[in-house]
């Protein structure tokens, strides 16, 4: 089945700790890729987004992801995480003018 | 203005009360969107709305009632309930419903059915 599947659904870090959250999506052909934030009490926001070009997109609050094709991959990554990073986390491709999320993952930073 | 703004924020229903979820959008967008995320789990798409027509409905029950009343507006009518379609109710808008444009989300409506 199609689908998008986020490999951690809880991730527990320190302050200034690096970040990598994974996704896969089994989609074939032509797919936008998203990473979209939820805060805690907050709407869903997006964090940064692939269409084409440039695999490795830079996105806001110091977030970047990188698209590998071949692995049909779109991790998310950070350098140094804070403690307002504390929020859900969810990969989504955008398909037949739909977006499917993955599961989400809980990222939980110790101040 | 990029914002998407819903009402009310909280909604406690009976079953056999008849509500409407309300959502509102100033970005010119011709996209609108409604959907359902149950707790600790991700949105799930429930209708697609294209300039103002209904064109992608993801087998809701008929309980669920949208509709699009203007390129700003879009409703979610609810009638006859049950306890298990309480959720957060979220809308979305984008500039058009395809794939290459990225959607906004409201705060959304946390609806309970009692």
């Amino acid at each position: 089945a199609q689908s998008v599947s986020q490999h951690n659904h809880h991730v527990i870090l320190s302050e200034a700790a690096s970040l990598e959250l994974g996704c896969n999506y089994s989609y074939g052909g032509t797919v936008n890729l998203f990473w979209y934030v939820q805060y805690p009490g907050q709407h869903l926001q997006l964090l940064l987004k692939y269409f084409s070009g440039d695999p490795l997109v830079k996105g806001i609050k110091g977030f970047e992801a990188e698209f590998i094709k071949s692995k049909f991959s779109f991790n998310l990554r950070k350098p140094s995480v804070q403690w307002s990073d504390t929020a859900e986390y969810f990969c989504a491709v955008n398909r037949d003018d739909k977006i499917i999320f993955g599961k989400g993952t809980r990222l939980h930073i110790l101040p | 203005d990029t914002e998407v703004t819903q009402t009310p924020k909280h909604l406690v229903m009976g079953m056999t009360n008849k509500k409407s979820l309300k959502c509102e959008q100033h970005m010119g967008h011709r996209a609108m969107y409604w959907y359902k995320q149950k707790a600790k789990k991700p949105p799930e798409l429930m209708f697609v709305y294209s300039y103002e027509k209904l064109s992608i409905n993801e087998s809701v029950p008929s309980r669920f009632s949208p509709e699009c009343p203007n390129s700003s507006l879009l409703n979610l009518h609810l009638h006859a309930l049950q306890p298990e379609d309480s959720a957060l109710y979220l809308c979305a808008s984008s500039l058009e419903a395809v794939t290459s444009y990225e959607q906004y989300f409201g705060p959304g409506t946390r609806l309970t059915v009692t």
